[in-house]
């Protein structure tokens, strides 16, 4: 039973540029989110996707998108990197948004390094 | 602003020793998760708590939250060297989004 696959693992790139994260869900899971994780810090909730749309959003700027395809899997795209942009990003599946009830199982995230 | 406040940040302990680490909030959550992360890898969830006042056990980690639903703490008995890793406590409110706080880095020394 695979769990969150994340890829790539790592990614360096230059200030400026556009980068997309790939995200595919636990099996039976059809809820992603996202979230960012600075070094040293907890994450923080980008948004949310379920039934291909954006669900919900944390306070992040436009720059950061995302998308959710029919098979649930999902892309978070960030355009014109800023070196702030470096962090540890993380997907999270769950169940029809109801994480509580189900239980949220994240990635082993996308290393982002921004120079 | 920080939402879920956890202390301590830091904690280095020595084997066999006794820990807590606390999670506060001046806001009400319906649940409340602990997660323990290691390096290079995502949160693996430990626990969720729903109820004001409930403990719950997972062989030497206690996991409480409080009456009011706005904080918890997380309780390791005769620690070792594998808890070693950053425990993140999260709330969740009506929603689904979670609210992470900025976790406690635990060692625990052979």
């Amino acid at each position: 039973d695979a769990g969150v696959t994340q890829s790539p693992t790592h990614l360096i790139k230059t200030r400026g540029q556009q980068v997309t994260l790939r995200c595919s869900p636990k099996s039976g899971h059809d809820t992603v989110s996202w979230y960012q994780q600075a070094l040293g810090q907890g994450p923080q909730f980008i948004f949310q996707y379920y039934e291909e749309e954006e669900r919900q959003r944390g306070n992040f700027p436009d720059r950061f998108s995302g998308h959710q395809f029919p098979n649930y899997s999902s892309e978070l795209n960030v355009n014109a990197l800023l070196l702030g942009d470096s962090a540890l990003y993380l997907c999270a599946s769950s169940l029809g948004g109801l994480g509580v009830r189900y239980g949220y199982t994240f990635g082993s995230g996308t290393r982002l390094t921004v120079v | 602003t920080q939402l879920l406040e956890q202390s301590p940040q830091f904690l280095s302990i020595q084997e066999g020793e006794n820990l807590t680490v606390y999670c506060n909030s001046s806001s009400v959550f319906s649940s409340l998760q602990w997660y323990r992360q290691e390096p290079g890898e995502g949160p693996v969830l430990l626990v969720t708590v729903v109820t004001g006042g409930e403990v719950k056990k997972l062989k030497r980690l206690t996991f409480q939250f409080g009456d009011a639903r706005k904080d918890s703490s997380l309780h390791i008995t005769a620690a070792q060297p594998g808890d070693t890793g950053l425990y993140l406590c999260a709330g969740e409110k009506s929603g689904s989004r979670l609210t992470f706080g900025e976790g406690t880095q635990l060692t625990v020394n052979p």
